[in-house]
């Protein structure tokens, strides 16, 4: 059964960090692209940043460009979002998810999220 | 970007009934692959999102048959046949096709 578990959120100060990680199983992690989606309270789903599955392409939203670092280590099955510099309007869900494509196409599985809240 | 409309933004529907969603990309979404990346999630209250439906029209592994998708370039439906209480939710279209990835604004699903 493929299963992706985030962890890491919680509340932190604007112009704080947080390293968030994402842990898959049941699944051959290295052979996905890995996204972070978020989701801002009572809003949409929001795109922030997705790892490739070769090549070790990184993409990121424009919003996030500068603050937020994506990596993975294939050997733990773990996909990161360091996030840094937080601002409130960082505060949602965010979400991983797992993409059979080598960059993005269609993100299949998603993990159950972790929130993160930038307050003071 | 490309930018994703969903219509309506509420669906309150009678059981049993059908339900349509209508999606709009401002650009075609067919890739130089020639397919064209557009899915369907289903967002239950308090839950994940879940694919239905990828490259238009393809149903995911254990998503009822009542679910189908269609449309071609621009313009995109998903369609509930008869719909049941477990379909509450908000559905959103996403492209893959251009990048970054961008979702409609979902549409809600409750029943009447």
């Amino acid at each position: 059964e493929v299963q992706l578990v985030e962890s890491g959120g919680g509340l932190v100060q604007p112009g704080g960090s947080l390293l968030l990680s994402c842990v898959g199983s049941g699944f051959t992690f290295s052979n996905f692209a890995m996204h972070w989606f978020r989701q801002a309270p009572g809003k949409g789903l929001e795109y922030v940043s997705t790892f490739s599955s070769y090549g070790g392409s990184t993409f990121y939203a424009n919003s996030v460009r500068g603050r937020f670092t994506i990596s993975r280590d294939d050997s733990k099955s773990t996909l990161y979002l360091q996030m840094g510099s937080l601002r409130t309007e960082d505060t949602a869900v965010y979400y991983c998810a797992r993409d059979p494509c080598g960059n993005y196409c269609s993100p299949d599985y998603w993990g159950q999220g972790t929130l993160v809240t930038v307050s003071s | 970007d490309v930018v994703m409309t969903q219509s309506p933004l509420s669906l309150p529907v009678t059981l049993g009934q059908p339900a349509s969603i209508s999606c709009w990309s401002s650009q075609s979404l067919v890739y130089s692959d020639g397919n064209t990346y557009l899915n369907w999630f289903l967002q239950r209250p308090g839950q994940s999102p879940r694919r239905l439906i990828y490259k238009i029209s393809n149903r995911d592994s254990g998503v009822p048959d009542r679910f189908s998708g269609s449309g071609s370039g621009t313009d995109f439906t998903l369609k509930i046949s008869r719909v049941e209480a477990e379909d509450v939710g908000i559905y959103y279209c996403m492209q893959g096709s251009h990048w970054p990835l961008t979702f409609g604004g979902g549409t809600k699903v409750e029943i009447k």
